[in-house]
């Protein structure tokens, strides 16, 4: 199983919204609604930010949303604050009954 | 409060075997699937595998680069997730993070997400 492919890096100003892309196949990210997002900040131990597509846990903050489009996923941060930058990784139920997460994206706020 | 709490870390050489625990605490551990992933130094995250509730028989999914040398158990009395890692290879230097399958009975048998991770516990492989 080949990891979604997502940008190395996205950069944005605060105050501006950036969409993070990962981009699977139908055996994965386009055949079932099981795609979620983990942010990693530096050191630290991954954390859900969105399951399922485009749900959110209790406490993730709204600025925080998932959408789906055939085989690519997007997450999309509004409103960018400093301590949104880390690395963002989504990940996706497979066609296997495994898991496959994504390359992983760093997040530069400028 | 969900806590994972990994140990059994540390180095190993090359062939040998090495065994990682995770003890939960803080939810019926038995209702939840667990799965293990890990972090190569520097590099992205990659899941390792998983194994589902009792309800769902206990069974177990490997990826394709640990099948057949790691293996995932539980014990529900004791709340404890295992990682049996044998044939250690230099490529399995990671720090290995256990991790709850979100969602519970009511999700289904599959890992959809991960809504709980442990600290993280390190393992190297070399000679």
């Amino acid at each position: 199983q080949s990891a979604l492919t997502q940008p190395a890096s996205v950069s944005g100003s605060p105050g501006q919204s950036i969409t993070i892309s990962c981009t699977g196949t139908s055996s994965d990210v386009g055949g079932y609604n099981y795609v979620s997002w983990y942010q990693q900040e530096a050191g630290k131990a991954p954390k859900l930010m969105i399951y399922d597509v485009s749900n959110r846990p209790s406490g993730v903050s709204n600025r925080f949303s998932g959408s789906k489009s055939g085989n690519t996923a997007s997450l999309t941060i509004s409103g960018l604050q400093a301590d949104d930058e880390a690395d963002y990784y989504c990940s996706s139920y497979t066609i296997s009954s495994t898991c496959v997460f994504g390359t992983g994206t760093k997040v530069t706020v400028l | 409060e969900v806590q994972l709490v990994e140990s059994g870390g540390g180095l190993a050489q090359p062939g040998r075997s090495l065994r990682l625990s995770c003890t939960a605490s803080g939810f019926i551990f038995g209702d939840y699937g667990m799965s293990w992933v890990r972090q190569a130094p520097g590099k992205g995250l990659e899941w390792v595998g998983f194994i589902r509730s009792k309800a769902y028989g206990g069974r177990t999914e490997y990826a394709a680069s640990v099948k057949g040398r790691f293996t995932i158990s539980r014990d529900d009395s004791k709340s404890i997730a295992y990682l049996q890692m044998n044939s250690l290879k230099t490529e399995d230097t990671a720090v290995y993070y256990c991790t709850r399958v979100g969602g519970g009975y009511s999700y289904g048998p599959r890992v959809g997400y991960l809504d709980s991770w442990g600290q993280g516990n390190l393992v190297t492989v070399s000679s």
